[in-house]
């Protein structure tokens, strides 16, 4: 049982690349979501779903894309990346009736 | 619009000095409260779930309660090994996850 797992852990990235970054999570949880985490700005809500199938925009979804194929996996989508996107970017997932919510490590971001 | 305040911003106290952290919130049809922890270049650890207003969690020198506007997070003799951010969130009725701006606490030896 591996919980919230977030790859890659780094990455740089050119102005105007993409990248998908990966979350995959073992513990048959429904919902999934995507924050980015700027210094001493808090969580911001980017995408999330409720499962399988369905997804929905947070707080902050321009420039980011989602999918959830399978229960386990939320990738998300980075098209043309701007350097506004640098940021530490985390997942997590919650059962809805199990206590617990639980977060990967994240990813750190640089666009330059 | 589901909502989130967490208050002190900053909290310095002495080890064994207690203290409440205090998290205000507005949801539309709460399905659980819930209280995090996240040290310097980590992400967020999970404390306690909190579903319904008179509940209350504990776990070591942390107790955290809720009512139908806020949640308390009282640290009891707190160490050093207890300095890090605090982080409060909210699940409502739209299923989003809704987190407040969190208390960031120091504990002096």
């Amino acid at each position: 049982n591996a919980g919230v797992t977030q790859t890659p852990k780094f990455r740089i990235l050119k102005i105007g690349q993409s990248m998908t970054l990966q979350c995959a999570q073992d513990m048959n949880h429904n919902y999934m979501y995507w924050y980015r985490q700027d210094p001493g700005m808090g969580l911001k809500l980017i995408y999330y779903s409720v499962g399988a199938g369905i997804t929905d925009k947070g707080e902050v979804p321009n420039g980011y894309n989602v999918s959830r194929s399978t229960t386990e996996d939320f990738p998300l989508r980075l098209e043309l990346a701007a350097p506004s996107q640098t940021s530490v970017y985390f997942c997590a997932s919650i059962h809805p009736t199990v206590p617990g919510a639980f977060f990967g490590q994240g990813t750190r971001l640089t666009v330059v | 619009e589901d909502q989130v305040t967490q208050s002190p911003e900053a909290l310095r106290l002495q080890e064994g000095e207690s203290s409440s952290l205090n998290c205000s919130y507005t949801v539309s049809g709460l399905r659980g409260l819930f209280w995090y922890r996240q040290d310097p270049g980590k992400g967020p650890e999970f404390l306690f779930t909190l579903y319904s207003a008179g509940e209350e969690k504990e776990k070591e020198r942390l107790k955290a309660t809720l009512t139908k506007k806020e949640s308390f997070l009282h640290i009891t003799a707190p160490k050093p090994e207890d300095s890090a951010t605090y982080l409060c969130a909210v699940q409502g009725g739209s299923e989003k996850l809704v987190f407040g701006k969190g208390t960031k606490l120091t504990v002096n030896p």
